[in-house]
């Protein structure tokens, strides 16, 4: 199966962290994907993991994968109210397409 | 502008119209990829191409839809006899082919089909 799921919506105040979590059944999955959607924009990659990874680490943003779970997760730090979007997490299989959760939707209250 | 290009922007058609979409990869990329997305749903796969081949097709990929890529770089994406059910964000992505498995996808700003 390739269902990647995600809860619908996440509410934190400027200056917290927000965790957006993710959970996907593929344990085929080589790369694990975060991407951000504003409205009237493009898709843009925020950032990546290699499934023999646990953990990674890019300014604000802090990535952890529970292989053993099946569970991948991005933590925004310090988060603004330009972090207000869509965060898709994605994984792909080898070379070809990547597959999409449903997308939760971060409202940062100023 | 050297990313993803997508025309139109927007299309609005009467059901039973046919529509055709066009998108311009980033130039030295060899791989392009169309995917729908559909209010509070995150995007779905459609077809991909390396270079001017068509190498997977989901099956969401009716008869009515055909997309093409005749000389490797721009590619259309034709829709036949609209359906209300084909409204939807048309996105298109380019990538290189990998040396490693990380496929790193760029994505257009889509076309969003509203069909009447």
């Amino acid at each position: 199966g390739e269902d990647v799921e995600q809860s619908l919506f996440l509410s934190v105040r400027e200056g917290d962290s927000s965790v957006i979590n993710c959970t996907y059944t593929d344990s085929s999955s080589t790369y694990l994907y975060w991407y951000k959607q504003e409205p009237g924009a493009g898709l843009q990659l925020l950032t990546y993991i290699f499934s023999n990874m646990d953990m990674k680490q890019d300014q604000r943003l802090t990535v952890l994968l529970n292989k053993k779970d099946k569970h991948l997760s991005l933590r925004i730090a310090d988060t603004q109210t330009g972090d207000s979007a869509i965060y898709f997490c994605a994984e792909t299989i080898g070379y070809q397409k990547v597959t999409f959760g449903t997308g939760t939707k971060l409202q940062v209250i100023p | 502008d050297t990313g993803v290009s997508q025309d139109p922007r927007h299309k609005i058609t009467k059901r039973g119209q046919n529509v055709t979409f066009r998108c311009d990869p980033i130039s030295e990329h060899n791989r392009l990829y169309w995917y729908r997305q559909t209010l509070g749903q995150g995007p779905e796969f459609l077809t991909y191409f390396q270079n001017e081949a068509q190498l997977e097709k989901s099956r969401l990929l009716s008869d009515r839809f055909s997309a093409e890529r005749p000389k490797g770089s721009f590619s259309t994406l034709e829709i036949q006899r609209t359906e209300q059910g084909d409204s939807a964000m048309y996105l298109c992505a380019s990538s290189l082919s990998p040396d490693s498995l990380h496929n790193e996808q760029f994505f257009g700003p889509g076309t969003r089909l509203t069909v009447l």
